[in-house]
């Protein structure tokens, strides 16, 4: 069955630099969720998109923006890098007229040197 | 707001044996419950759901238990195998209908020894 697939895998970036990591939903999931999860935390919710448009907003810096696009996968742009960013972002998709669960992706690592 | 305790301390178990972990919560009582498996690097995977309005859900192995008025939920693997070692999260939802974001806890870590 399909996953829901994040890209890159793993990314390096230096502090004040920018990056965009990308999420591509299981097909027919009409609800993305960004979370961000530092070593050992627990993952923190920072936006997610129902049917393109954003439904809730939770701890996403103004640095970073998110948006979803036609085909419904999601892009987070993150600008003004910091040390702090250095975390595991995950994206997950639901369908919402279907089950309460999440699904989730395997996670973007962002190290920033 | 919502705040999620489970135990910091890894929970160290002889295979064959039953894990429990716990979550408690504070404040308002979540519409549902949910626990995930996450394995180091990884992403969460969803295992089971439970309602407020329910008291026990099974699925194989697993057996997931809610006390709104203790707060708590508590998440049994029966006969734990060393493949089950991995970290075990609940997640809390608040309400329902349009807004459905859960509320991770940090999870505890589950190590099954052979």
């Amino acid at each position: 069955a399909a996953g829901v697939i994040q890209s890159p895998r793993h990314l390096i970036k230096e502090k004040r630099e920018t990056a965009t990591l990308k999420c591509y939903p299981i097909p027919r999931h009409d609800t993305v969720y960004w979370y961000q999860q530092g070593p050992g935390q627990d993952p923190q919710f920072l936006i997610s998109f129902y049917e393109k448009m954003q439904s809730d907003k939770g701890s996403i810096p103004d640095r970073f923006s998110a948006q979803q696009f036609s085909d419904y996968h999601s892009e987070l742009n993150m600008s003004s890098l910091e040390l702090g960013d250095s975390a595991l972002y995950f994206c997950a998709s639901r369908r919402v007229d279907f089950r309460s669960e999440q699904f989730f992706g395997p996670g973007t690592r962002l190290t920033v040197l | 707001s919502q705040k999620i305790e489970q135990n910091s301390e890894a929970l160290n178990i002889q295979e064959g044996k039953t894990a429990t972990l716990t979550c408690n919560y504070t404040n308002y009582s979540p519409a549902y419950l949910q626990w995930y498996r996450q394995d180091p690097g990884r992403g969460p995977v969803f295992l089971l759901l439970i309602r407020e309005n329910e008291k026990e859900k099974r699925k194989e192995r697993l057996k997931v238990t809610f006390d709104t008025t203790l707060k708590q939920s508590l998440f049994h693997i029966t006969a734990s195998q060393p493949a089950d070692s991995a970290t075990y999260l609940c997640a809390l939802v608040i309400g329902s209908g349009g807004s459905y974001i859960p509320t991770f806890g940090r999870g505890t870590s589950l190590i099954v020894h052979p």
